[in-house]
């Protein structure tokens, strides 16, 4: 069975400290990695996809990578509008995808 | 550009009461759809999706039902609510980026159902 286990489920940091989100997967076959941010009471902002291991992509304060086992959602000198809850998903060629659970970032002025 | 919309954005109704959910993309064709619901704290969890007119596959046995009448309208009913139900309904819709890859996920507004 596919699982995502995304960690920590919470995280609060001041404006300007830089962090980590962390997304670990457990899938057959592997043919792409998502993550969205969901804004509370709306629906999830697609951010990025990765297809294999080593890929990167940045948007803004945002990085995201994959290796075999996991990928690391880096958020680079956060500011108060990236508080949001971070969600990540596989897709494992069923069409449909599989979520975590996500973690709730909160970062403070 | 694509754009999907869901309606109504908020419903409350009570248990045994019958539901009917609405999804439409514009801007796209033939596209996969998909409901999810999402439970407070949880993640999304994939109930029905469908690649084609009338062709829908659910993904986990309840007292939901879907339907796609038409090529960009998606649906989700039930005959008689329960408690249980209650949750947000996400409806997405997915698009091939590159030939076997992947496929990318849009998300709707949602829909806020609470069962009383």
């Amino acid at each position: 069975e596919d699982q995502v286990t995304q960690s920590p489920e919470a995280l609060r940091l001041q404006e300007g400290e830089s962090s980590s989100l962390n997304c670990s997967y457990t899938v057959s076959g592997l043919r792409g990695l998502f993550w969205y941010r969901q804004d509370p009471g709306k629906g999830p902002e697609f951010l990025f996809t990765l297809y294999s291991a080593g890929e990167e992509k940045e948007k803004e304060r945002l990085k995201a990578t994959l290796t075999k086992k996991e990928s690391f959602l880096h958020i680079t000198a956060p500011k108060p509008e990236d508080s949001a809850t971070y969600l990540c998903a596989v897709d494992t060629g069923r069409r449909a995808l599989t979520f975590g659970s996500g973690t709730r970032l909160q970062v403070q002025p | 550009s694509q754009t999907i919309h869901q309606w109504p954005a908020t419903l409350v109704q009570p248990v045994g009461s019958p539901l009917s959910l609405e999804c439409t993309v514009e801007g796209t064709s033939n596209p996969n759809l998909y409901w999810y619901r999402q439970a407070a704290g949880r993640g999304l969890q994939l109930l029905f999706y469908s690649v084609g007119i009338g062709q829908i596959s659910s993904e986990v046995p309840q007292n939901l039902s879907a339907s796609r009448p038409q090529d960009r309208q998606f649906i989700l009913s039930s005959k008689k609510l329960l408690l249980s139900d209650s949750g947000f309904y996400l409806c997405a819709w997915s698009v091939q980026v590159l030939f076997d890859s992947s496929y990318e996920q849009y998300f709707g507004p949602g829909t806020r159902l609470t069962v009383t």
